[in-house]
């Protein structure tokens, strides 16, 4: 199994709403990673998670929350968004220590609309 | 973290062979070049990557200059499907952290024309 599986797809959410995007993998990859990707811009990195800890957080506003619950799942928690955050978001996770050989493994990423 | 430049588009047609290039100027020595490539609305998607002279595989082959300041993925025969964004990455695969801080350019849009 090499892929990651996020959902949903699409997502649609007013300013006040709380929503959470989902992202799976079973390829045993202990880093885990959120990128943002606007319209015709290159991916934004977010996020990453070592071994179910925070590694990076490239400041991003609080609205956005990070959680892995384990070594398969990461979420990000969505809560009193703008606009401006409409955007693909991507997850991706890669192998640790001396596997690592820097692929990173992409989802098909969620279309997030805020209203 | 080593800076990239690519150009930000390129046309081909199908058959050709299509070479583009990434200046890396201040590329470290322990980094690693990684090149993907990414279809509209998917995940970008790993080609090839390369420490030092050529690399090959069933897809495309990046050479890479003696100074590791510049790279060329070269993509044989090109067809429409290879329509997309291609981005070069450059970093440290042995981050003791264990992770990889990749970051991605603004990466150059093939077009390829019947």
């Amino acid at each position: 199994d090499t892929e990651v599986t996020q959902t949903p797809k699409h997502l649609v959410m007013g300013m006040t709403n709380k929503k959470s995007l989902k992202c799976e993998q079973h390829m045993g990859h202990r880093a885990m990673y959120w990128y943002k990707q606007k319209a015709k811009k290159p991916p934004e990195l977010m996020f990453v998670y070592s071994y179910e800890k925070l590694s990076i957080n490239e400041s991003v506003p609080s609205r956005f929350s990070p959680e892995c619950p384990n070594s398969s799942l990461l979420n990000l928690h969505l809560h009193a968004l703008q606009p401006e955050d409409s955007a693909l978001y991507l997850c991706a996770s890669s192998q640790e220590g001396q596997g690592n050989t820097g692929e990173l493994f992409f989802g098909e990423g969620s279309r997030l609309t805020v209203l | 973290l080593a800076k990239t430049t690519q150009p930000i588009s390129m046309d081909s047609y199908e058959g050709q062979e299509v070479n583009i290039t990434c200046s890396h100027n201040n590329i470290a020595t322990n980094d690693y070049i990684t090149w993907y490539q990414q279809f509209p609305s998917q995940g970008p998607r790993f080609i090839i990557q390369g420490y030092k002279t050529k690399v090959t595989n069933e897809v495309a082959s990046l050479f890479i200059p003696a100074d590791r300041k510049s790279s060329t993925l070269s993509l044989p025969r090109v067809s429409l499907s290879d329509t997309a964004v291609y981005y070069c990455l450059v970093g440290d695969m042995r981050d003791p952290g264990g992770y990889n801080k990749l970051i991605f350019g603004a990466g150059t849009r093939l077009a390829v024309h019947p």
